[in-house]
């Protein structure tokens, strides 16, 4: 498998749950990214890693806890979330962390 | 509060004319530049990308930069149905700061 992966690609769960969202780059890259994409704004940064290491968090709600094992994977684990976190959340890499990023499919989730 | 502007449009042109995408940016510092391509319910895909004035080529896309008027353009030439899209503006700025979209223009080619 090449490029950046995710899973799952779509996602519903209720505010009380606890799910993770998985990204997975095979480029050989050392920078990671989380993005939110809503309907009508902008891309947000959520999270950078450099070389495992979270040099960003853009004021992101504790519900949202990001995870990066090693330079290949990076999580989302999500918990008592809110309808208004429904998104497209993005992952992203690149080979330094000001690079060109690529983009994962991304996971469509839906709050109830 | 670092910013980068585009039109949301939509912006329509027929077939085989030349679309022209806008972006301003902010942050004078900014080194790096970049035009994604968004179709609706995916994720962005690179196009283009341009670190110094002037104008670079690639097919029928050609970005122009002009750091001093803090603008970055994209033109599609010979526009096709499957320009149909919304085009992102990224920009980083300086000392090595992470991306920063704009909204993009959504761009619409009928045949």
């Amino acid at each position: 498998e090449t490029g950046v992966t995710q899973t799952p690609r779509h996602l519903v769960m209720g505010m009380t749950n606890k799910k993770s969202l998985k990204c997975e780059q095979h480029l050989g890259h050392n920078a990671m990214y989380w993005y939110k994409q809503s309907a009508k704004k902008p891309l947000e940064l959520m999270f950078v890693y450099n070389f495992k290491e979270q040099t960003e968090n853009n004021s992101v709600p504790s519900r949202f806890s990001p995870e990066c094992p090693n330079s290949s994977h990076l999580f989302l684990h999500l918990h008592t979330l809110q309808p208004e976190d429904s998104a497209l959340y993005l992952c992203a890499s690149s080979q330094e962390w000001v690079d060109t990023q690529y983009f994962g499919p991304g996971t469509r989730l839906t709050v109830l | 509060q670092k910013e980068v502007e585009q039109n949301s449009g939509p912006l329509s042109v027929p077939e085989g004319a030349i679309a022209s995408l806008n972006c301003t940016y902010s942050d004078r510092g900014s080194q790096s530049f970049f035009w994604y391509r968004q179709y609706s319910g995916k994720s962005p895909e690179l196009i283009m990308s341009i670190y110094s004035n002037g104008d670079k080529e690639d097919g029928r896309f050609t970005a122009q930069l002009n750091k001093a008027s803090q603008y970055v353009s994209l033109l599609i030439r010979d526009s096709q149905p499957s320009d149909s899209a919304t085009y992102l503006c990224a920009v980083t700025g300086q000392a090595g700061t992470a991306l920063i979209f704009g909204k993009g223009t959504t761009l619409s080619v009928s045949s």
